[in-house]
């Protein structure tokens, strides 16, 4: 494997389900991030790991849930999702050098997320 | 006001044309500026990559940057029907730190 992997690349689930998204970078890289991309709307950034420390939570509900267990996994938890939560979820990690800046992010092929 | 606005498209341009993207911007803190290809049922890939003001040309793609009127381009010559995609500007303030996405402009070339 190589780069950014994601899975599953697919999922539809119910209101009332718990799943995980589960995404493994390649690259030997420091920091991760989830992003949700809905039609028509910029990325919206949700969460940045850097050395498997949360450092940015935009504002997002609860019921998405990360965990970062070490610098090449990343999992988003969902639990009691939304249909309006429908929408690409896209996985990026980076090499973050701290005051000398944070190179390109590099992105998976993204979790297609259905909510019924 | 978004803080980064793009033309979502769709822009349909025959095969051997130049594709002309744009995006502008309100913060004029921003200084990094990039251009990702998003193909269909994937992740974006980063095309071009540039700081401050100015031109970069990599191959059939050349970005520019004017940050007087904060406004950025990026032209693709000699288009192919490969090169249809969804086309997504981002930018930063500083050299780490959040990435403003524009909301990316559809692209199809047509043989």
């Amino acid at each position: 494997e190589t780069g950014v992997t994601q899975t599953p690349r697919h999922l539809v689930m119910g209101m009332t389900n718990k799943k995980s998204l589960k995404c493994e970078q390649h690259l030997g890289h420091n920091a991760m991030y989830w992003y949700k991309q809905s039609a028509k709307k910029p990325l919206e950034l949700m969460f940045v790991y850097s050395l498997e420390e949360r450092v940015e939570n935009n504002s997002v509900p609860s019921r998405f849930s990360p965990e970062c267990p070490n610098s090449s996994h990343l999992f988003l938890h969902l639990h009691t999702l939304q249909p309006e939560d429908s929408a690409l979820y896209l996985c990026a990690s980076s090499q973050d050098r701290g005051d000398r800046g944070t190179d390109t992010q590099y992105f998976g092929p993204g979790t297609r997320l259905t909510v019924l | 006001q978004k803080e980064v606005e793009q033309d979502p498209g769709p822009l349909s341009v025959p095969e051997g044309a130049i594709v002309s993207l744009n995006c502008t911007y309100s913060n004029s803190a921003f200084q990094y500026f990039m251009w990702y290809r998003q193909y269909s049922r994937k992740g974006p890939e980063l095309l071009m990559y540039t700081y401050s003001s100015g031109n970069k040309e990599d191959g059939r793609f050349t970005a520019q940057v004017d940050k007087s009127s904060k406004y950025i381009s990026l032209f693709i010559r000699d288009s192919q029907p490969s090169d249809s995609a969804t086309y997504l500007c981002a930018m930063r303030a500083l050299s780490w730190g959040k990435l403003q996405f524009g909301a990316g402009t559809q692209v199809v070339v047509t043989p």
